[in-house]
């Protein structure tokens, strides 16, 4: 069936490094890729979503990208802020019936320390 | 816009008592879904809806129900509450399609 496996589960950087967040997929038919934040004690939110025709894609110093034939995609932040501070969640298709569904990976913690 | 609500925030039942989750969105979203949210766990896709009067059952449905006679309205119904069902509860929208869903605040559920 359908599975999202992402790693690490906990990342800690310095405050300007780069993180790099990878989730896999088991279904070579998967076409929409988002990434959602959520800090502590709030909901979920999308930062950033990739669809299959594309292979990367930017917004100011977050990026995904695809890689189709090995079935994975990465989420990059670059120039960490403590602010990026968060549990960091990929997503991919969950076709147990509606197009729109998603299946969720585990999370990873980011901790960016000042 | 106050995009999708929730209620309660926080409640405590007891073993084999029953309850209804509220959800509303007031963006016109024909897509609804719910999720549970366990401790250092991703989200899991209880029940979701296509429109009003479409309902069906997502990776971990049982022990609860939905229903949407509205656009607006999505609530979850549990019964017979477990200690299982311990966790945070969300309810999210989405225009259709793969596109950006919209998450409520949670509600936060205990069962003793």
């Amino acid at each position: 069936g359908e599975n999202v496996e992402q790693h690490p589960s906990t990342l800690s950087v310095q405050e300007g490094d780069s993180a790099v967040i990878k989730c896999t997929y088991s279904d070579s038919a998967s076409n929409y890729f988002p990434w959602y934040k959520q800090e502590l004690g709030k909901r979920p939110q999308l930062i950033i979503d990739i669809r299959s025709n594309v292979g990367e894609k930017k917004d100011q110093r977050i990026a995904v990208t695809l890689n189709k034939t090995a079935k994975h995609f990465s989420l990059h932040i670059t120039e960490t802020q403590p602010e990026d501070s968060a549990v960091y969640f990929c997503a991919g298709p969950y076709y147990g019936g509606s197009q729109g569904n998603l299946i969720f990976g585990k999370g990873t913690k980011l901790s960016v320390k000042p | 816009n106050a995009g999708v609500t929730q209620t309660p925030k926080f409640r405590i039942l007891k073993i084999g008592q029953s309850m209804t989750l509220q959800c509303t969105q007031d963006m016109n979203h024909n897509y609804m879904y719910w999720y549970r949210q366990d401790p250092g766990m991703g989200l899991k896709l209880i029940y979701y809806s296509v429109g009003a009067g479409i309902t069906d059952k997502g990776e971990v449905p049982n022990g609860y129900n939905v229903s949407r006679s509205t656009t607006e309205d999505f609530p979850l119904r549990l019964e017979l509450a477990a200690p299982s069902q311990t966790s945070v509860y969300f309810c999210a929208s989405t225009w259709g399609g793969r596109n950006e869903q919209f998450f409520g605040p949670g509600t936060r559920l205990t069962v003793l």
